[in-house]
């Protein structure tokens, strides 16, 4: 069992709907991601929290919107998705950002196919 | 910049032959650097990392990995493969602001 979990597991939404991706984790840490995974490409990270405070959004299309109302709480709001963005999506979450050396926690992430 | 580079997008081996998958990366400082597992249908999960004390470093499973400097290498080594460790491996280093590089991943087939 993992101390970071992702609901829902599977997701499939067409072009014009409104969904959200949820992600919690137990391990009292301070930071939290969201990763795209895709086939044949290396993890992109989206967006970083720290602290509940975005700190980092690599240039991913307004159709992907975070919240992170505290510091355990970590949603993906998706709307207006195209297919290209049918991936599987990880949470993860790290005990400091200010720390090159520490460990990052995945959940087991949610697979997103956009019809 | 930073770069990660795994050789192989795939690598089999036999049941209880060597593992050795390949990592090669660039960094303009120290580097700290990981190996995570990834199993089918799953998250990623830490396998071992580099923090700059000993060069080699034992993960969990049975796996190990040696930072070598001179040649800007942080490879995977198992001695003797198992069907449970069948999965896709990445290795990745971290940037002087937070983010991790990762490698495109190698997925580890074994043969029974």
């Amino acid at each position: 069992e993992t101390g970071v979990t992702q609901t829902p597991r599977h997701l499939v939404m067409g072009m014009t709907n409104k969904k959200s991706l949820k992600c919690e984790q137990h391990l009292g840490h301070n930071a939290m991601y969201w990763y795209k995974q895709s086939a044949k490409k290396p993890l992109e990270l989206m967006f970083v929290y720290s602290l509940e405070e975005r700190v980092e959004n690599n240039s991913v299309p307004s159709r992907f919107s975070p919240e992170c109302p505290n510091s355990s709480h970590l949603f993906l709001h998706l709307h207006t998705l195209q297919p290209e963005d049918s991936a599987l999506y990880l949470c993860a979450s790290s005990q400091d950002l200010r720390d090159p050396g520490n460990t990052i926690y995945f959940g087991e992430g949610s697979w997103l196919t956009v019809v | 910049a930073q770069s990660v580079t795994q050789l192989g997008s795939h690598v089999s081996v036999s049941e209880g032959a060597l593992v050795l998958l390949r990592c090669n990366y660039s960094s303009s400082v120290p580097p700290y650097l990981f190996w995570y597992v990834q199993y089918p249908n799953q998250g990623l999960q830490l396998l071992l990392k580099y923090t700059s004390a000993a060069t080699l470093v034992k993960g969990i499973n049975g796996f190990e990995a040696e930072f070598k400097k001179s040649e800007t290498s942080f490879h995977l080594t198992k001695p003797s493969a198992h069907m449970s460790d069948a999965a896709e491996y990445f290795c990745a280093v971290s940037s002087f602001n937070y983010q991790l590089i990762w490698g495109a991943g190698t997925k580890l087939i074994i043969k029974p």
